[in-house]
């Protein structure tokens, strides 16, 4: 069955430095894809950057990247740069492309960044 | 005018009340999908529909009933509805491809956040 683990319920970081947000996941379908998402207070979910099971190099979106180990079964999301408004909950989470149109998200992890 | 709508942003209904949630995406996408976020619980899938058509319901209770008209717009129908349907309810879409090959990003509305009294 696939899983989404984010063990960090919460993370500081002071701004303009970088900080890593942890994601184990679980599957034994060989082709998924990983998302990660933000969402501010506001509620909406802003996607931020996608990793395919097969890309061969990590995902970069601006100063968001993808730390993907596949054999470790880890998507971690970098934040390089932290900005005040970068502070929001993140969403971890996973398709498998022969499980339908499921997409199964992480508990999340809060990141406070402090001035 | 941005990519997914929702309205109201916010609905507080008493339990023998009737309402409907609504969903705009102005993307061209095909698939559309209700979620339910519940404080300190991961987002739940409800119901996904792909061209029109209800792919998946995620044992939802018969209180929600959803409606898709056409690919762009997507409704939940909400009644009798209990204190722990209180919740924010996210629409998405994406953008499908033929034959079940790679998924594509769901790109999320602001949310409806619920209250049930």
């Amino acid at each position: 069955a696939q899983k989404i683990t984010q063990t960090q319920p919460g993370m500081f970081v002071q701004e303009k430095e970088a900080v890593t947000l942890d994601c184990t996941y679980d599957t034994s379908d060989p082709s998924y894809g990983l998302f990660w998402y933000k969402q501010p207070s506001s509620g909406e979910m802003i996607f931020l950057i996608y990793q395919g099971s097969y890309d061969q190099q990590n995902a970069t979106e601006g100063r968001y990247s993808l730390n993907f180990q596949k054999a470790r079964k880890s998507a971690n999301l970098v934040i390089s740069a932290s900005q005040l408004g970068d502070s929001a909950m993140y969403f971890c989470a996973m398709r498998e492309n022969t499980g339908g149109f499921k997409t199964i998200f992480g508990a999340g992890t809060r990141l406070f960044v402090k001035a | 005018e941005t990519g997914v709508t929702q309205t109201p942003r916010h609905l507080v209904m008493g339990m023998t009340n009737k309402k409907s949630l609504k969903c705009e995406q102005h993307l061209g996408h095909n698939a559309m999908y209700w979620y339910k976020q519940s404080a300190k619980k991961p987002l739940e899938l409800m119901f996904v529909y792909n061209f029109k058509e209800q792919t998946e319901n995620n044992s939802v209770p018969s209180r929600f009933s959803p409606e898709c008209p056409n690919s762009s717009h997507l409704f939940l129908h909400l009644h009798t509805l209990q204190p722990e349907d209180s919740a924010l309810y996210l629409c998405a879409s994406s953008q499908e491809l033929a034959g079940g090959r790679r998924k594509e990003t769901q790109y999320f509305g602001p949310g409806t956040r619920l209250l049930v009294l």
